[in-house]
């Protein structure tokens, strides 16, 4: 069966700490994984996407590591801000699909406090 | 950015009552989805579409139906609302990617926040 897992399920860290989040996913076969950004109430926002033959991508603050062989991802969280108070959401995509099937995970609730 | 439009944003009906969110992309994309998201849990697949006059029922077992009359546009109705479909509804659309060339990225619309007493 195909999933996606993250852990922790919540998370609370003061203003200006660094924090990891972790995937880990079931999926085959494997085309890319994403970690999208959800604020309370919005849509989710995409912050990177990783194929198979990479390792590490950032974006900003936001750095995401990816090891296929595991089949396990993290996203760092440096320096972080009050507006990282979120919803972190892990989606993996299969390959062989007109559609692209995404596989979404329950998110990490991360709240930054001051 | 994509731009991406639900309307309403917040929505408390009665029970039977007919409703339909809206959904628009001003991106000219092809695909079109709609997610159903629980508080804590994932999102859910409910409805999709490749192109105009072309829908499909997603994973998880919904009552509403969707309709793909032009590009832009996504509506979602239920015939009759129940409480059991109080929920958040994403909609959704995908293209290649600007940042990522060469990938295909779903952009997410703001949701609507339905309630059904």
């Amino acid at each position: 069966k195909n999933q996606v897992e993250q852990s922790p399920q919540s998370l609370i860290i003061l203003e200006g700490k660094n924090c990891t989040l972790q995937c880990n996913y079931t999926v085959s076969p494997f085309s890319n994984l994403r970690w999208y950004k959800q604020d309370t109430g919005r849509g989710p926002v995409s912050l990177t996407i990783m194929t198979f033959s990479e390792n590490t991508k950032s974006n900003g603050r936001y750095t995401a590591t990816l090891d296929a062989d595991t089949k396990q991802s993290s996203l760092h969280i440096t320096a972080s801000q009050l507006s990282d108070s979120a919803s972190y959401i892990c989606v993996v995509s299969d390959r062989g699909s007109t559609l692209g099937r995404l596989y979404f995970g329950r998110g990490t609730q991360l709240t930054v406090w001051p | 950015e994509a731009d991406i439009c639900q309307t309403p944003r917040y929505l408390v009906i009665g029970t039977g009552k007919k409703i339909t969110l809206e959904c628009s992309q001003t991106m000219g994309h092809d695909k079109m989805y709609w997610y159903q998201q629980d508080p804590g849990m994932e999102l859910h697949l409910i409805h999709y579409s490749y192109g105009v006059n072309s829908t499909e029922k997603g994973d998880l077992s919904s009552e509403s139906t969707v309709s793909r009359i032009r590009t832009e546009h996504f509506p979602l109705t239920l015939e009759s609302a129940r409480p059991s479909h109080t929920s958040q509804y994403l909609c959704a659309s995908s293209g290649i990617s600007v940042r990522d060339r060469g990938i295909y990225e779903q952009y997410f619309g703001p949701g609507t926040r339905l309630t059904v007493t």
